[in-house]
């Protein structure tokens, strides 16, 4: 069993739905990462947090410590959000400084 | 562009030649990590660097792989005598060490593709 696992591992969405992502991690962390891949594999980061909520404009990012759970929501999803989303993980008490990747979630958002 | 950069982006080699790729960070990160990324995988983590210091390499780097950050600025990744197994995206990554570990965020490039023949 990997320590990151996401769901789904594809999903296809019609242009303005709500879309979530999740990943659940096994392992004791002290941040959750996650990042936008696009295909040629330039990776941008889109959120970092160890608690609670982030948001920036149309992404939202949940963490519960608890349950060893993240999600990811894009609202109003629009074709250029068709990407590769992946979840990292930085294991408390673990190695330096490597993350722990989740293989990602493909999103395809139709027009 | 001051972002991090990598070259060559892209590789195609025979079986047993040995390649090497480059990484330039963003000028004042002092962490500069590289990443191993096959199709339909997460990236994995190989080795990363704080200023010119190795302080951790996975198990995954064998002894055919070698990583140098000579002067702590850009690094440069060698594999010698590559195997087909070695055919996948290379990412590199840097970030600025903050007050907390877990506070860095990492700024990937675009990685380099290897195919290997």
């Amino acid at each position: 069993k990997n320590e990151v696992e996401q769901s789904p591992q594809n999903l296809t969405a019609q242009e303005g739905e709500f879309i979530t992502i999740n990943c659940s991690y096994s392992v004791g962390i002290s941040a959750l990462h996650w990042l936008q891949q696009h295909p040629g594999g330039g990776i941008v980061s889109l959120f970092m947090l160890s608690s609670g909520k982030k948001k920036h404009g149309r992404l939202i990012a949940t963490i519960n410590i608890q349950e060893k759970h993240s999600s990811l929501h894009i609202t109003a999803s629009h074709p250029r959000d068709s990407a590769v989303y992946i979840c990292a993980v930085h294991n408390y008490g673990g190695s330096q400084g490597n993350l722990i990747f989740g293989k990602g979630t493909k999103l395809s958002v139709k027009p | 562009d001051t972002g991090v950069s990598q070259n060559p982006r892209h590789k195609i080699t025979k079986r047993g030649q040995n390649v090497t790729f480059r990484c330039d960070p963003i000028s004042e990160h002092n962490r500069l990590y590289w990443y191993r990324q096959t199709l339909g995988q997460g990236p994995e983590f190989l080795t990363y660097f704080q200023n010119e210091a190795q302080l951790e390499k996975s198990r995954l780097l064998s002894d055919r792989f070698s990583a140098e950050r000579p002067k702590g600025s850009f690094s440069t990744l060698e594999i010698q005598r590559t195997e087909q197994g070695d055919s996948a995206m290379y990412l590199c990554a840097s970030s600025s060490l903050g007050e907390f570990l877990y506070q860095e965020t990492q700024y990937f490039g675009p990685g380099t593709r290897l195919l290997v023949l």
